[in-house]
């Protein structure tokens, strides 16, 4: 079964930082979901990425996926304060099925 | 376009009851899924549906059942409450797989 890893758990980052959340999944998937949640809300979808070599930018977000490494990344450049919540990566092959990753907890501070 | 509803957003519940947490979906999305977030666990899928049909359920008790209508509007029900079941319960519509999973607010069921 479809395992999800995200790494680092935590992520102090200084504001003007650039960092990386790496997103590994165990067996095939057929997309990749990168979700964002803030404190004692619901989720709110970041990115889809469907297929290999994938790249999506939204602001100071990207997003990007390799299906032979199984590894989806989401790289923050110049991280400001509103970007503090916690990021999840969720993985799902041929249903509306997601895995979930444990979630990155980002804090930016100036 | 109305996004995702979930109804009641917050519920508190005895031990042994049962309840029951309703879900809207994006109008036109035929797909509903049901999460469960807690500190310990993180999200765990409880059960998928499309045009009335469970597709896929989750490893949880026969406690927890869900079902859905035909303008697939999804309900999911616990019995027998149980102080670990305190949550936050997700549902999300789509069209189909692998298109953009949208989120209700959540269902917060606190069990005492």
């Amino acid at each position: 079964e479809l395992k999800v890893e995200q790494n680092p758990l935590f992520l102090s980052m200084q504001e003007g930082k650039n960092y990386t959340i790496y997103c590994n999944y165990s067996t095939t998937s057929d997309r990749l979901y990168w979700y964002r949640q803030d404190p004692g809300k619901s989720l709110e979808s970041l990115f889809v990425l469907l297929s290999n070599g994938a790249v999506k930018q939204e602001g100071r977000l990207m997003a990007s996926l390799d299906t032979k490494a199984r590894l989806s990344t989401l790289h923050i450049t110049a991280a400001v304060h509103d970007l503090s919540a916690t990021y999840f990566c969720a993985g799902g092959y041929n249903t509306d099925k997601l895995i979930f990753g444990t979630g990155t907890r980002l804090q930016v501070f100036p | 376009k109305a996004g995702v509803t979930q109804t009641p957003r917050y519920l508190i519940k005895t031990r042994g009851q049962q309840v029951t947490l309703s879900c809207s979906p994006i109008s036109g999305h035929r797909s509903v899924s049901w999460y469960q977030q807690t500190p310990g666990q993180g999200l765990q899928f409880l059960f998928e549906y499309f045009s009335e049909t469970q597709r896929n359920k989750g490893n949880f008790p026969g406690r927890f059942s869900g079902r859905q209508f035909s303008n697939s509007r999804s309900e999911m029900n616990v019995s027998t409450l149980e102080l670990g079941d305190s949550a936050l319960y997700l549902c999300a519509s789509s069209l189909g797989s692998r298109s953009q999973g949208n989120f209700g607010p959540g269902t917060r069921l606190t069990v005492t």
